[in-house]
């Protein structure tokens, strides 16, 4: 079964950019998209289809997917996003979607 | 807007089946390029999708939970459920409900969820 790859944590100064990769066999042949998760919350699409943003969500969230790499790049990072983001992708091959491990992102 | 809401028992005993109904309120479960799913989070950990089903019956189910999974809709009541079968402690977790939307790229179909419910949470317990 096809499998994501994603760092537990990723930390980030206040005001810096914050990076966050999700990893898989060829992702880049795939469409990626990312939740932002708060305690105690649902989760919120932030990026589909690679790097594209929902209604709502900041210009300061963009995507990335080439080769065997997805990134979530989160530009002059806010204490407000602080959250776990978990990558997603569609396995044709099984008919199912596989979320990424996740990672817990800290704005210091 | 369109908002989705989680209903069912919070507690249910080792080996029974577990069931939730998720209501959509807002627009219609029989909207075409729309699936309708959960998703489950145990305490403390990642995100886990059980299945997705469409208004006309068609469903695609975890390969891992198939074999005890049955995801059902009632386009009537606006309407769609889960029923997890033979449920152990591992099976404890808040459970989501989400929509799906059905996109093309290429020649294969592809699927990410934009509107989710609060979640409930579930205890498997004696």
């Amino acid at each position: 079964s096809y499998e994501l790859t994603q760092p537990l944590s990723v930390s980030v100064a206040l005001g810096q950019t914050a990076r966050i990769t999700c990893g898989g066999n060829n992702i880049g042949s795939k469409n990626v998209h990312w939740y932002q998760q708060k305690p105690g919350q649902a989760p919120v699409l932030v990026i589909y289809r690679d790097s594209n943003r929902p209604s709502g969500i900041p210009e300061r969230f963009s995507g990335s997917n080439s080769g065997n790499t997805a990134t979530l790049t989160i530009s002059r990072a806010q204490a407000g996003d602080e959250a776990d983001y978990y990558c997603q992708v569609w396995d044709s091959s099984t008919a199912n979607v596989v979320f990424g491990g996740g990672t817990k992102l800290t704005v210091l | 807007q369109l908002q989705l809401q989680e209903s069912g028992p919070g507690l249910v005993k080792p080996s029974e089946t577990l069931s939730l109904t998720c209501t959509v309120s807002g627009g219609s479960i029989s909207s075409s390029s729309y699936y309708w799913g959960w998703i489950r989070q145990p305490p403390g950990k990642g995100l886990e999708w059980i299945g997705s089903i469409y208004y006309s019956g068609s469903t695609y189910y975890n390969p891992s939970l198939k074999s005890r999974v049955t995801i059902s809709v009632d386009t009537s009541k606006n309407q769609f459920s889960l029923k997890l079968s033979s449920v152990t402690a591992a099976d404890t977790a808040v459970y989501y409900c989400a929509r799906h939307v059905e996109a093309v790229a290429g020649h294969y179909y592809y699927y990410y969820m934009d509107v989710w419910g609060k979640g409930t949470t579930v205890t498997v317990s004696s």
